[in-house]
């Protein structure tokens, strides 16, 4: 069955701090994996897409990694601030059918 | 650019009354998707039209209709509302590379309360 765990399912740090959010797949054949900022209120937005040769990709602040062997990826945020307050979705999509598989997210709150 | 505009923000039904859910995109994207997202869940797609004309289920479509009369427009149907039916609702495109999960541009969501 394809499916996309994340952890942890919330997380709170102080502002300055950096933190590391996991995305656990099981979606096969693997297409490509995105990760998502949601605000509070908000639709997601894109923060990065790998595809199966990339594994790792950056958007200022934000990294991501992808482990296509071990099905995993992570979304590191350096230096964080307030403003990265808000839910980090992971998304993996299936390369034959283009199914579309969205994980339930991470909360992030960063405390000043 | 607007890009995904979702009309209204809000909306309290009662149970059995209908209502559609409207959705533009001005990125001329001939991918268009309707997501519902309850809490602490992920996002689950409803329906989703690869081109003006052509729509086709998704993972949940029990309940909701949609139509594709144009390549800007992409609305929802709810027919009879129910309380399982209260959830927030997004509209997201996605562009012209031939393949449905090229990047997803979202609106902002349609908040709905069905008593």
């Amino acid at each position: 069955k394809n499916q996309v765990e994340q952890s942890p399912q919330s997380l709170i740090i102080l502002e300055g701090k950096n933190c590391t959010l996991q995305c656990n797949y099981t979606v096969s054949p693997f297409s490509n994996l995105r990760w998502y900022k949601q605000d509070t209120g908000r639709g997601p937005v894109s923060l990065t897409i790998m595809t199966f040769s990339e594994n790792t990709k950056s958007n200022g602040r934000y990294t991501a990694t992808l482990d296509a062997d071990t099905k995993q990826s992570s979304l590191h945020i350096t230096a964080s601030q307030l403003s990265d307050s808000a839910s980090y979705i992971c998304v993996v999509s299936a390369g034959r059918d283009d199914k579309i598989i969205f994980g339930k997210g991470t909360r992030l709150h960063i405390l000043p | 650019n607007a890009g995904v505009t979702q009309t209204p923000k809000f909306r309290i039904l009662k149970i059995g009354q209908s209502m559609t859910l409207q959705c533009a995109q001005d990125m001329n994207h001939n991918y268009m998707y309707w997501y519902r997202q309850d809490p602490g869940m992920g996002l689950k797609l409803i329906y989703y039209s690869v081109g003006a004309g052509i729509t086709d289920k998704g993972e949940v479509p029990n309940g909701y209709n949609v139509s594709r009369s144009t390549t800007e427009d992409f609305p929802l149907r709810l027919e009879l509302a129910a309380p399982s039916q209260t959830s927030v609702y997004f509209c997201a495109s996605s562009g012209t590379s031939g393949r449905m999960s090229y990047e997803q541009y979202f609106g902002p969501g349609t908040r709905l309360t069905v008593t």
